[in-house]
C-alpha cells in the first residue's frame, strides 16, 4: 500500500517568513495530493490540493508543488502569521476510489 | 447544516469494556470514514464505507468492527476495548468520485484504562 513520510515534524518561523514541508510518497498509482490543516483541539479542514496533471497550484499566501518522477510535494506558505500555527497534514490518494494516506503531520509554530 | 457530527465527544472506558462512537452527516455523501490520530502517526484509517450497507478494512482494522445500516450514519464498535486503543476518532465524509474533500467530524477523544 502507499506509504507518505512528512518532514520536518515541528517547525518555528517567525511572523512574515516563509515555511516550507515536504512529503514523499511511494505509490506511482497516486494521483491526488491535499494538504489538511488542524488547528489546535479542531478538526482537520482541507486548505488546498493538487492532482497529478498540475505541477503547481497557488491560493493566494499558499502554494502547493509537484514532482512526480520524484514522488514528492511540498506545501509553501509565504508571509506566515500567528494564525498560519497549526498542524499540517499531506495526503496521497491513487486513482481509484477516494482513500487517503495520510503523513505523520507538521506543527508549525508562527512566533510573533 | 450541521455538516459531520460525531457523538460522544469524550469517553473514559476500562479495559474490557464495550461501546458505540456514532457518526452522522447530512451531505448526501456515500462515502465515510473511520480514522485514529496518535501524536507523530497522523490519521490512520480504520474502516470505511463506499455505500450504504457496505463497509471495509482500512489501514488499521483489529479490534474495530463498523456498520452502515443508513446512508448519513457510520458506527465504529470496540468489541472488548484495549489501552492501546486510546486515541482521537474522527469520522469523515466525502463524494464518491475520486478526488474530493473529505469532510471531518469534530472528533471523540476516547481513554482507556
Amino acid at each position: 500500500g502507499e506509504n507518505v513520510e512528512q518532514h520536518p515534524s515541528t517547525l518555528s518561523v517567525q511572523e512574515g517568513d516563509s515555511a516550507v514541508i515536504k512529503c514523499t510518497y511511494s505509490d506511482s498509482a497516486s494521483n491526488y495530493f491535499p494538504w489538511y490543516k488542524q488547528e489546535l483541539g479542531k478538526r482537520p479542514q482541507l486548505i488546498i490540493d493538487i492532482r497529478s496533471n498540475v505541477g503547481e497550484k497557488k491560493d493566494q499566501r499558499i502554494a502547493v508543488t509537484l514532482n512526480k518522477t520524484a514522488k514528492h510535494f511540498s506545501l509553501h506558505i509565504t508571509e506566515t502569521q500567528p494564525e498560519d500555527s497549526a498542524v499540517y497534514f499531506c495526503a496521497a490518494s491513487p486513482d481509484a476510489g477516494n482513500m487517503l494516506t495520510f503523513g505523520g503531520g507538521t506543527r508549525l509554530m508562527v512566533k510573533p | 447544516n450541521a455538516g459531520v457530527t460525531q457523538t460522544p465527544k469524550f469517553r473514559v472506558l476500562k479495559t474490557g469494556q464495550s461501546m458505540t462512537l456514532l457518526c452522522a452527516q447530512d451531505m448526501n455523501h456515500e462515502y465515510m470514514y473511520w480514522y485514529r490520530q496518535d501524536p507523530g502517526m497522523g490519521l490512520r484509517l480504520i474502516h470505511y464505507s463506499v455505500g450504504e450497507g457496505t463497509t471495509a478494512k482500512g489501514e488499521v482494522p483489529d479490534g474495530y468492527n463498523v456498520s452502515r445500516l443508513k446512508k448519513q450514519n457510520f458506527l465504529l464498535g470496540l468489541e472488548s476495548a484495549a489501552p492501546s486503543q486510546t486515541s482521537v476518532y474522527f469520522c469523515a465524509s466525502s463524494y464518491s468520485r475520486f478526488g474530493y474533500e473529505q469532510y471531518f467530524g469534530p472528533g471523540t477523544r476516547l481513554t482507556v484504562t
